[in-house]
């Protein structure tokens, strides 16, 4: 059965660093890209961006360019998500997702991690 | 990347067809047939419901199909039924080689 397994929610204060994760399971971890998305609040979805594991190919969104930084440890067959110092709009639900069955299709999605951020 | 265009909502009653449309530019949906829906409830995570325009993954109900002309989207929701009451998102393959989300649209089932 193919899986995503996100880290668990985080409250953080402004400034702080955060790294949440998305394990991959019943599928070759290092065939498929995955990508985050952003969901803030009462709001829309947000492409963030996209890896490719095997060579750590990484696409960014400009909103998102130089804010965040992807990454994965194919080793472990999982991906993550960084802030080096968040900000209150950070608060958000973070999804990672992967295009299994196609190459231009998101068809299997984690459960979401909860990013809190408040002083 | 700006945001592909939906209404931010539609309703219907139960049994009717209600139509949901998409609109970009030449740079995403007018250059590719990888257009895809998502359907989401509340505090669940997204899910597919058509890909590259048309498709239904396997498992999605026949009520749902997709279609495309020019720079416009649209997913159409045929015999509406209570559980189609969600919040539905295309997005598309773009020039940049990433992808973009619509606004988002809010099916209520009346």
């Amino acid at each position: 059965e193919v899986q995503l397994v996100q880290s668990g929610a985080e409250v953080k204060k402004p400034g702080e660093s955060l790294k949440i994760s998305c394990k991959g399971s019943g599928y070759i971890f290092t065939s498929y890209w995955i990508g985050w998305v952003r969901q803030t609040p009462g709001k829309g979805l947000e492409w963030m961006g996209i890896i490719f594991p095997v060579n750590s190919d990484t696409k960014y969104n400009s909103p998102f360019q130089g804010q965040v930084t992807i990454s994965a440890d194919k080793s472990i067959s999982t991906a993550y998500l960084q802030w080096s110092g968040l900000e209150a709009s950070d608060t958000a639900m973070y999804y990672c997702a992967i295009a299994l069955n196609g190459k231009f299709y998101w068809d299997y999605w984690g459960q979401g991690t909860l990013v809190a951020v408040s002083s | 990347q700006s945001a592909l265009t939906q209404p931010a909502s539609v309703s219907g009653s139960p049994g009717q067809s209600i139509t949901i449309s998409c609109t970009g530019t030449s740079s995403d949906i007018g250059g590719y047939n990888h257009v895809s829906w998502h359907q989401q409830h509340p505090g669940k995570a997204p899910k597919l419901i058509i890909c590259d325009v048309s498709n239904r993954p396997s498992g999605v109900s026949t009520r749902f199909s997709g279609s495309k002309s020019g720079n416009t989207a649209s997913l159409t929701i045929s015999g509406l039924q209570a559980e189609d009451e969600a919040d539905y998102y295309c997005s598309s393959f773009t020039s940049s080689r990433l992808y973009v989300f619509g606004t988002g649209t809010k099916v209520t089932v009346l």
